[in-house]
């Protein structure tokens, strides 16, 4: 079965603190994606990243970096020096190839609100 | 493009009613879903489309419709409105691209969101 759990809820940093967001997922397929979204307190979703299953290349994007651990079942996202305005809920999603077809199925997790204080 | 639009963006429907949430995308996607956010459980797949003429159920299905007759538009049908029903609702498209080895899925680009009361 597939299953992406968040443990953290909540996360409270002030500014310019680093911050890493924790994903662990289960998926019996041996090619998959894994997927960050951020929702800020407006509501939109907004992407951040996809990684293939087939590529553990860390990523490094300005601020934010992901770490793919296959090994762990771990896709976990850090923040260096956070902002204010990285205040949102923060989604790990999974996404298997299968045979039957999963592009439109994301499996996400409960997401974790980040809040920066200045 | 317009990406990805869903309306309402607001709607409260009494218990029994039913109602439609529509949803269009006009970047030629094949796959199309529909999800529901509810407060500490994430995104929930109610169900989703690999293409015109073809759906499939997600993880929430009971107590909603879909169909796809065409590649743009993928409407939520709800046929007897619960309270349980209340939340905020998602509508997704991303397309696939042949890769070596196989299909790669690519991210999906959400709507705005539809927010849901039923009383």
């Amino acid at each position: 079965a597939q299953k992406v759990t968040q443990a953290q809820t909540e996360i409270s940093v002030v500014e310019k603190e680093d911050v890493t967001l924790d994903c662990v997922y289960e998926t019996r397929d041996t090619t998959y994606y894994l997927f960050w979204y951020k929702q800020p307190p407006s509501g939109e979703l907004v992407f951040l990243i996809r990684r293939n299953s087939f590529d553990e290349q860390n990523e490094i994007s300005g601020r934010y970096s992901w770490n793919f651990q296959k090994s762990t079942s771990s896709f976990n996202f850090t923040i260096t020096a956070s902002q204010v305005v990285d205040s949102a809920v923060y989604f790990c999603a999974l996404s298997e190839a299968g045979i039957y077809n999963q592009g439109g199925k994301l499996i996400f997790g409960q997401g974790t609100e980040l809040s920066v204080k200045p | 493009n317009a990406g990805v639009t869903q309306t309402p963006k607001f709607q409260v429907l009494k218990t029994g009613q039913s109602m439609t949430l529509q949803c269009a995308q006009d970047m030629n996607h094949e796959y199309m879903s529909w999800y529901r956010q509810d407060p500490g459980m994430g995104l929930r797949l109610i169900h989703y489309s690999v293409g015109a003429g073809i759906t499939d159920q997600g993880e929430v299905p009971n107590g909603y419709n879909v169909s796809r007759s065409t590649t743009e538009d993928f409407p939520l049908r709800l046929l007897s409105a619960a309270p349980s029903q209340t939340s905020v609702y998602f509508c997704a498209s991303s397309y696939s691209q042949s890769l070596a080895g196989g299909r790669g899925y690519n991210e999906q680009f959400f709507g705005p969101g539809t927010r849901l009361t039923v009383l």
